[in-house]
């Protein structure tokens, strides 16, 4: 089975600042993606950034990285410079690379708000 | 990526009633999954509906009372029947493709029953 755990319910930032967000996840697959997705009041889902698990190699999107650690199964969500838009629910989300019904696997989420 | 017409926003319902909730994509897509938010949880995945055979139901969620249709590849509903209180949720339909591309998400549905 597949696991996501999100262990921090809320966080805040200052607005200018950084703020790491952390995610664990559990599986005996080795192909598969992972993603952090916001999601505003608005309640539309987001996709901030991507991972895929062969690579090495840290993602990142503009002000977003993230810190992937596959051995340690650990995929921390790095915001720089946070902007009171960013304040908004942060999901870490896992998909088993197989073909057919992928779906994905959506951690607690994260509360996070951005202060003037 | 695909863009996704989720309607209704919201809806406010009766006990008994039932809601049926469209999705409409603006290309064609395979797979179409249908997702619960209840209030201030995670997401769930409900079903996943291929175009031309049954939805696939997760463990806990049954066709009778969350039927699915999938007429052709850019369109699906789920109807959620026999209302009660704790239906109160947000429900998402996603689409994607497998890989590293993600699913993007319609802007979500949320029902409030009475």
């Amino acid at each position: 089975a597949q696991t996501v755990t999100q262990s921090q319910p809320e966080m805040s930032v200052q607005e200018a600042e950084t703020v790491t967000l952390s995610c664990t996840y559990d599986t005996s697959e080795s192909n598969y993606y992972l993603f952090w997705y916001k999601q505003p009041p608005s309640r539309q889902m987001i996709l901030v950034i991507r991972q895929e698990a062969y690579k090495q190699q840290n993602a990142t999107e503009n002000r977003f990285s993230v810190n992937f650690q596959k051995a340690a199964k650990s995929f921390s969500l790095k915001i720089s410079d946070s902007q009171l838009g960013d304040t908004a629910m942060y999901f870490c989300a896992f998909m088993i690379d197989q073909t057919g019904a992928n779906n994905l696997f959506f951690g607690t989420g994260t509360r996070l708000t951005v202060i003037p | 990526s695909a863009v996704i017409s989720q309607k209704p926003s919201r809806d406010i319902c009766q006990r008994g009633t039932s809601l049926t909730i469209q999705c409409q994509v603006d290309s064609q897509v395979t797979m179409m999954f249908w997702y619960r938010q209840q209030p201030g949880q995670s997401l769930t995945l409900i079903a996943t509906a291929n175009q031309g055979s049954e939805a696939t139901y997760e463990s806990g969620f049954v066709i009778d009372k969350f039927p699915i249709s999938r007429p052709n590849l850019t369109f699906s509903t789920l109807t959620v029947s026999n209302l009660s209180p704790e239906d109160s949720s947000i429900y998402l339909c996603s689409v994607g493709v497998t890989g590293l591309y993600g699913y993007t998400f319609g802007s979500g549905t949320r029902l409030t029953v009475v």
